[in-house]
């Protein structure tokens, strides 16, 4: 299957800077990447949908403003959680297709995010 | 309601038995259905799509009543392998002609035991 990188895998930060994740496709063109949070025993929970040179579209309780979505290429999104606190602290992961409809949606490894 | 429901669990279960999941949707629009497995603190990885007519892949079995918006999975002769959260997800119709999105239910935790 397709490959989806996303980076870093886990990250520590203090409470009230910004954290910026990285997903890549490496070897296919994500026209839609999906944005995910998942927390302990629990299910994932989209956040926000990506699309290259679009605006992002969040699901309904997520606040564009503290979690900022780019997706100025066909291979890179970058989630932004600025102004961390540690109710944020959670699993991120992101999910690329290639095109549109409804084609398998490939993960990205996660990341682990710790606000102290 | 929410728009995807599964069974949390957890399925314990014996070497050799099958077992079946369910999981129903509430967007009667919804377009495309998968099964994803993720395993502890990684990341989904798709199992099968499933389709109208059913669908086999080995030991796995899908199958979809979109009368009933109904999905469910059936594995048999469970392997000790098979042990991971199986998670049912509906590809769903986004009003207003934005990209149609991926929606997760709960997850379901199997526990397959020696």
């Amino acid at each position: 299957g397709a490959v989806v990188s996303q980076h870093p895998s886990r990250v520590i930060c203090k409470s009230g800077t910004s954290v910026k994740i990285e997903c890549r496709s490496l070897d296919f063109q994500a026209t839609t990447m999906f944005w995910y949070r998942q927390f302990p025993k629990q299910s994932l929970m989209l956040m926000a949908t990506s699309n290259e040179g679009s605006k992002a579209t969040y699901e309904q309780g997520v606040e564009k403003d503290k979690f900022l979505i780019n997706h100025a290429s066909l291979t890179l999104s970058t989630l932004t959680v600025t102004s961390a606190h540690p109710e944020d602290s959670s699993f991120y992961i992101c999910s690329a297709r290639e095109a549109y409809g409804n084609t398998e949606a490939f993960f990205g490894q996660g990341t682990r995010l710790t606000v102290v | 309601r929410k728009e995807v429901e599964q069974d949390p669990g957890p399925f314990n279960v014996p070497e050799g038995a099958t077992v079946a999941f369910n999981c129903t949707y509430s967007n009667s629009a919804s377009q495309s259905f998968f099964w994803y497995r993720q395993d502890c603190r990684k990341e989904p990885k798709l199992l099968m799509s499933v389709y109208s007519s059913g669908n086999e892949d080995g030991r796995f079995t899908a199958q979809l009543n979109r009368a009933s918006q109904y999905i469910s999975l059936l594995i048999r002769d469970s392997k000790l392998s098979d042990s991971a959260t199986y998670l049912c997800v509906v590809n769903m119709r986004r009003y207003g002609g934005a990209t149609n999105k991926l929606i997760f239910g709960t997850g379901t935790l199997l526990a397959v035991q020696p």
